[in-house]
């Protein structure tokens, strides 16, 4: 079936950089789209960006724009978020979703804490 | 990009028809049929509830439907159950090649 494994929890200084990474197993990898969606504590869910295999159509969102990096790496069937100059309101759960075609997100990773504090 | 608006709670007892609305823009809800519904449980990712606004994935129950009228797009819950009671989010593509987020709506079954 389906998987989404995401690493584990991450605490960071402000300032510092994270690394989130998202393995897939169980459907033809290269065919999909990944997105990146977080959620702070308390609040609602944020789209932040979409990988695509042609890097010109990677997308992010505006709030994100030199910030943050979404590559792949297909032997390893993984997708990577590389989030940078952290702030405190950086923390957050961070999950990665496969687009299931049809512009929607069809399965989810189980989410990796981000907290950043000093 | 702002966040598409949805009410803060809604509630409803066991059995009972609850909607909960998403509004959104010409940029968003109202540009394509592409509205997805997703259910969030404390401490659980979310899962996959409505897409193309009216289509189930396999499995959801069918106690769920989705609509839309211009700009606002809606989850219907029908036969409402305990377990309903989640947060709710709906996402739409948008004509910017982005996606957006509603700020999410509790449903407390009472």
């Amino acid at each position: 079936q389906v998987q989404l494994v995401q690493s584990g929890a991450e605490v960071k200084k402000p300032g510092a950089s994270v690394k989130v990474s998202c393995q897939a197993s169980g459907f033809t990898f290269t065919k999909y789209y990944i997105h990146w969606v977080r959620q702070a504590p308390g609040q609602g869910l944020e789209w932040m960006g979409r990988f695509t295999p042609n890097p010109r159509d990677i997308i992010y969102a505006q709030e994100f724009q030199g910030r943050v990096t979404l590559t792949r790496d297909t032997s390893t069937r993984t997708d990577y978020l590389d989030l940078s100059s952290l702030r405190s309101d950086d923390t957050a759960v961070y999950f990665c979703a496969r687009d299931g075609g049809n512009h929607d997100f069809d399965h989810w990773g189980q989410g990796t804490l981000v907290t950043v504090s000093s | 990009q702002s966040a598409l608006t949805q009410p803060a709670s809604v509630s409803g007892s066991p059995g009972q028809l609850i909607t909960i609305s998403c509004t959104g823009s010409s940029s968003d809800v109202g540009a394509y049929d592409l509205v997805s519904w997703y259910q969030v449980h404390p401490g659980k990712a979310p899962k996959f509830m409505m897409y193309h606004v009216t289509n189930r994935p396999s499995g959801v129950s069918n106690r769920f439907s989705g609509s839309k009228s211009g700009d606002t797009a809606s989850l219907t819950i029908s036969g409402l159950q305990a377990e309903d009671e989640a947060d709710y989010y709906c996402s739409s593509y948008t004509t910017s090649d982005t996606w957006v987020f509603g700020g999410g709506t509790k449903l407390t079954v009472l």
